[in-house]
């Protein structure tokens, strides 16, 4: 079955950048997503990107997507003390239906 | 924008009560919603897809009786926990679809069962 894995917890200090990892097993997937959540709160969608592309670049925000090794990272440039939340990557399987996998969340905590 | 709410944000209810959570879709219809549950520390757990006009289809190990779900509209999806005991309590959460790939998250339900 589909699986999404992430590292758990991610530590930075205040102006540098970020970068948060994340694997996936279905190859078919279409879309691949990063949501933000922070605490008590729900999800924010902060970015996605279609399987036939390599990168998506947002303002601070870098995805990169390697198809082959089916891994997926997120750069966080400038991390602010406000980015400090948990950090979901998410896969949209083909014929899901719009159903998403998520990982397991990793904890950013950025330190002045 | 895309803006999904939620009603309750948070509720407190007796074991053996029904507790029913709103979904709605503010700003774009919304043919299909989801479901999620979320416990502390842990990701979010899909639980059911709720498509507009037609019943849900609910994930492995989900009690269909348990957790009864509506989608009476294009923007209204409801939740409704049945005779809810405290191992329901949890954070709910439910998204909209807005175009085939994009999908935007409720703020959550906290429930709590005492």
């Amino acid at each position: 079955g589909e699986d999404v894995e992430q590292s758990l917890f991610l530590s930075v200090r205040e102006g540098d950048s970020s970068v948060i990892n994340c694997t996936y097993t279905d190859s078919s997937s279409t879309y691949l997503y990063w949501y933000k959540q922070e605490p008590g709160a729900g999800l924010q969608l902060l970015t996605y990107i279609f399987s036939n592309m390599d990168m998506k670049q947002d303002q601070r925000l870098t995805v990169l997507l390697n198809k082959k090794d089916k891994h997926l990272s997120l750069r966080i440039a400038d991390t602010q003390t406000g980015d400090s939340a948990i950090y979901f990557c998410a896969e949209e399987g083909g014929n899901q239906g719009g159903k998403l996998i998520f990982g397991q969340g990793t904890e950013l905590s950025v330190k002045p | 924008g895309a803006v999904v709410s939620q009603h309750p944000s948070w509720v407190i209810c007796k074991s053996g009560t029904s507790v029913k959570i709103e979904c709605r879709s503010l700003d774009f219809q919304a043919t299909t919603m989801f479901w999620y549950r979320q416990f502390p520390k842990q990701s979010l757990m899909l639980m059911a897809t709720s498509n507009e006009g037609s019943k849900a289809t609910y994930e492995q190990g989900v009690e269909k009786d348990k957790f009864l779900i509506n989608h009476a509209s294009l923007t209204l999806s409801t939740l409704t926990v049945t005779s809810a005991h405290p191992e329901d309590s949890s954070f709910y959460i439910c998204s909209a679809g807005k175009t085939g790939y994009e999908q935007y998250f409720g703020p959550g339900t906290r429930l709590t069962v005492t």
